[in-house]
């Protein structure tokens, strides 16, 4: 099993372009997530998906788009990036949502805005 | 809102000692804490996940600790090794977990 794949690893964006982060996991799970993860700051969720169809808002969504077609897919799609969106963001997942359940975390796009 | 305290600074030791980080909780009285491992440009990796009336849970050399009066959770690696050196993570939380901001342990030979 792969896990969580997230591609790409690096990207340069220049101001204003757009780009989606792919992310996809193998183990069934119903439970996805974004996060961002800037130096100093911790892990913020920008959005998370209960299940195919199904998505909502974390802490920091602005700037941000999800979709969940699939149970194996979740996207993160940004429109017009923004100095502000350079960080490396992560993708998880999770049987269920209980505080007894761990995620599962691909290794990240490193994302760049110049 | 809840939120998850971790410091923020290195935790320098020898090989072979005890290293001991602290995780505290504000706001929240959460029945889980679980402990997440991040090396250099990888994600976390989940280790340890402890419940409030565990006290305490081991796993090879790690010991976990929560002590709901404190509001604190310690994370323990005895007998360090140098392979042991990165960032550990805390994180709690109903439906959506919240991480602290990890301690970054560095462990010389």
């Amino acid at each position: 099993n792969a896990g969580v794949t997230q591609t790409p690893k690096f990207r340069i964006l220049k101001i204003g372009q757009s780009m989606t982060l792919q992310c996809a996991q193998d183990m069934n799970h119903n439970y996805m997530y974004w996060y961002r993860q800037d130096p100093g700051m911790g892990l913020k969720l920008i959005y998370y998906s209960v299940g195919a169809g199904i998505t909502d808002k974390g802490e920091v969504p602005n700037g941000y788009n999800v979709s969940r077609s699939t149970t194996e897919d979740f996207p993160l799609r940004l429109e017009l990036a923004a100095p502000s969106q350079t960080s490396v963001y992560f993708c998880a997942s999770s049987f269920s949502t209980g505080e007894d359940q761990p995620q599962h975390f691909g290794d990240g796009t490193r994302l760049s805005i110049l | 809102s809840q939120k998850i305290e971790q410091n923020s600074e290195a935790l320098n030791i020898q090989e072979g000692k005890t290293a001991t980080l602290t995780c505290n909780y504000t706001n929240y009285s959460p029945a889980y804490l679980q402990w997440y491992r991040q090396d250099p440009g990888r994600g976390p990796v989940f280790l340890l996940l402890i419940r409030e009336n565990e006290k305490e849970k081991r796993k090879e050399r790690l010991k976990v600790t929560f002590d709901t009066t404190l509001k604190q959770s310690l994370f323990h690696i005895t007998a360090s090794q140098p392979a042991d050196s990165a960032t550990y993570l805390c994180a709690s939380g109903f439906q959506k977990l919240v991480f602290g901001t990890g301690t970054r342990l560095l462990v010389s030979p």
